[in-house]
């Protein structure tokens, strides 16, 4: 069946602009994950939604990120104001069950964002 | 940070088994052990996990040793392909996340 789907695969965009980033999780899995991946860093964990439950926003690291995931489905990441620290390649992921250990995340091949 | 500890890098020879090994001394009763890697300019492919038993797939095995402190991802024929940075990870317990820390990982060179 089909994996993870993000897009764009590409952005660049301006210093100061704003923008989206989309994350089609697998179907049915009801968990998904924002992560990023700075050139040569390993992953850092952004936000984590699960069903209709509050997300769990503590990897974000300022507050001109945010993210919702409409319908326990469509996930957008939105970036304001971007800044060139920001580039990076932004990686959603999505598993089958609520914090369940035995249950394995998937990842899309990520958004690769440059602000110039 | 990460629970885990890996070599920086190792090399293989193309055909023969690659062994990757993983320390995760501080690991909990319920955490179970990941592995995924990832190959250049993809995102992380999940591999295989375990708790405490051996485990096997079509793409690798795992071993993890009876005290639960250290295991080791075996890949039985390397190929080129498998070029990768492997990352062990430590499913962390506890709160809503359910998240993966993911460390530096492994950087696997198979070799012809």
């Amino acid at each position: 069946g089909a994996g993870v789907s993000q897009s764009p695969s590409n952005k660049v965009t301006e210093k100061g602009k704003d923008v989206e980033l989309r994350c089609d999780p697998i179907s049915g899995h009801t968990a998904l994950y924002w992560y990023r991946q700075s050139l040569g860093q390993g992953l850092e964990f952004l936000i984590y939604f699960q069903g209709n439950s509050a997300p769990d926003k503590s990897g974000l690291p300022s507050d001109r990120f945010s993210a919702e995931r409409t319908g326990g489905s469509v996930s957008t990441l939105t970036i304001q104001r971007t800044q060139q620290e920001d580039s990076a390649v932004y990686l959603c992921a999505s598993s089958l069950l609520q914090s369940s250990y035995n249950s394995p995340l998937h990842f899309g091949n990520g958004t690769r964002l440059t602000v110039t | 940070d990460a629970k885990t500890t890996q070599p920086t890098s190792m090399d293989c020879a193309e055909g023969r088994a690659a062994n990757l090994p993983c320390n995760h001394s501080t690991i909990s009763g319920n955490e179970y052990v990941y592995w995924y890697r990832q190959i250049h300019s993809q995102g992380p492919q999940y591999i295989i996990h375990g708790l405490k038993n051996n485990e096997t797939n079509e793409m690798a095995s795992l071993i993890i040793t009876e005290d639960r402190k250290s295991s080791t991802l075996i890949l039985p024929h390397a190929t080129l392909r498998d070029t990768a940075v492997y990352y062990c990870i430590v499913r962390v317990d506890g709160g809503s996340q359910g998240n993966l820390i993911f460390g530096k990982g492994t950087k696997l060179s198979v070799k012809p």
